[in-house]
């Protein structure tokens, strides 16, 4: 079956714009997950989706927010970008059955100038 | 709160030597445990995992025992091999029926021939 899509791969922003970036579920799974991994700070847990409602938030700004449609498709956007916002974002859907394991996509590389 | 502290990389090995990467963890109840695999320009692949105390998680080689009385996680392969070159992440998952992972800040691995 077909992993987690996340969409564009590349971006490239300028400071002060903002950006939406997209990630599709495998077929089936209705958890989504978001993090951000930098070279300084490692992989941090940004929000969770589940039904369409966020469930956790991690330690981030209110420029950074998420939403999930009926699909399960989610998007997150990020509004006045600042440099230090140049990373990785990892997006991961799971059944959410207890501990269940997370499935990442390969990931959208954002660079802001 | 919670966190995972991995050994410091980068760690470089001989092919067909025994490798550890060691892993601590600090959280409150019974999280569930993970090794997770980064591989250039991609994004992370669940390697093993262990839910409760004394499980053991094994793939590909790969085994790690999910030590309660340590708070340990320690991944292990006998003979290693040049593909198994990428970064492991060290993980843990502290809320039930969530999915929202706190990471290790990840060991680059080089296997040389």
């Amino acid at each position: 079956k077909a992993g987690v899509t996340q969409t564009p791969r590349y971006l490239i922003k300028t400071r002060g714009q903002q950006v939406t970036l997209s990630c599709s579920p495998i077929s089936g799974h209705r958890s989504v997950s978001w993090y951000q991994q930098t070279p300084g700070q490692g992989l941090q847990f940004l929000f969770e989706y589940f039904s369409e409602t966020q469930r956790n938030k991690g330690n981030f700004p209110g420029r950074f927010s998420g939403r999930q449609f009926s699909n399960s498709r989610s998007e997150m956007n990020v509004s006045t970008l600042e440099l230090g916002d140049s990373a990785l974002y990892l997006c991961a859907s799971s059944l959410v059955e207890g501990y269940t394991e997370a499935f990442f996509g390969q990931g959208t590389r954002l660079t802001v100038v | 709160g919670d966190s995972v502290t991995q050994m410091e990389g980068p760690v470089t090995l001989s092919e067909e030597a025994f490798l550890t990467i060691n892993c601590t963890y600090t959280a409150t109840g019974y999280p569930s445990l993970f090794w997770y695999v980064q591989y250039p320009g991609e994004g992370l692949q669940l390697l093993l995992k262990a839910t409760k105390a004394d499980d053991k998680g094994s793939n590909k080689g790969f085994e790690a025992t999910y030590r309660k009385e340590t708070t340990s996680f320690h991944l292990e392969k006998g003979s290693v091999q040049v593909s198994d070159s990428a970064v492991y992440f060290c993980a843990l998952s502290a809320i039930q029926g969530a999915q929202k992972l706190v990471f290790g800040q990840g060991t680059r691995l080089t296997i040389n021939p």
